[in-house]
């Protein structure tokens, strides 16, 4: 079974100018989450699809990032304009349906850079 | 709000040293507890769970008991390899569904041979 995958893995962007993560869940996964890594932290949830249906983005800095879940698989995050606080690892996660929310799959993560 | 504390790294071990990585945990109600690894250069992966008080949680040699009196998941592995060398985080979930992981900061292990 093929796992989380998300491009690019890495990204050096210069503050204010903008990025965009895909991320393609699990095959049949319902539920996909955006994570925010902070270098030295855990992860911190931004955002929550069910199927294309946002369910939690309490924690999203709306003002610069946007998500969106077009049809219920693939997503994208994007961050615009960039900060210099923006730079971590944006994780991505699915899991086969909110009642499993807590057995996540992760991909790899999309090192940001912004200088 | 719901969360995690973890013991602060980075841990260093000889191989087959006996280790412990202590999580505590605030939250209301009666969460899952779990403990994910992430290997380097990998993604986050769940090594063990535990649903309510007093269930242990095991997979690769690793274990960890949730305690409620002391609101503990504390992670042990009797014998640790070099390939054990990664970061461990300890998470909490609701015991309601539909609500997000909580994270402790992480500890990094290394094992050396």
């Amino acid at each position: 079974e093929a796992g989380v995958a998300q491009s690019p893995r890495y990204k050096i962007i210069e503050k204010r100018q903008s990025v965009a993560f895909w991320c393609n869940p699990i095959s049949g996964h319902a539920t996909l989450y955006w994570y925010q890594q902070i270098l030295g932290q855990g992860p911190k949830l931004l955002i929550q699809f069910q199927n294309n249906g946002v369910v939690d983005d309490s924690q999203l800095p709306k003002d610069r990032f946007s998500a969106e879940r077009l049809k219920g698989v693939d997503s994208t995050l994007k961050i615009q304009p960039a900060k210099l606080e923006d730079s971590a690892v944006y994780l991505c996660a699915s899991s086969l349906d909110w009642e499993t929310s807590y057995e996540q799959y992760f991909g790899p993560g999309t090192r940001l850079t912004v200088t | 709000g719901n969360s995690v504390t973890q013991m602060e790294g980075p841990v260093t071990l000889s191989e087959e040293a006996f280790l412990t990585i202590n999580c505590t945990y605030t939250a209301t109600g009666y969460p899952s507890l779990f403990w994910y690894v992430q290997y380097p250069g990998e993604g986050l992966q769940l090594l063990l769970k535990a649903t309510k008080a007093d269930d242990k949680g095991s997979n690769k040699g690793f274990e960890a008991t949730y305690r409620k009196e002391t609101t503990s998941f504390h992670l042990e592995k009797g014998s640790v390899q070099v390939s054990d060398s990664a970061v461990y985080f300890c998470a909490l979930s609701s015991s309601s569904g539909n609500t997000p992981l909580v994270f402790g900061k992480g500890t990094r292990l290394s094992v050396i041979a």
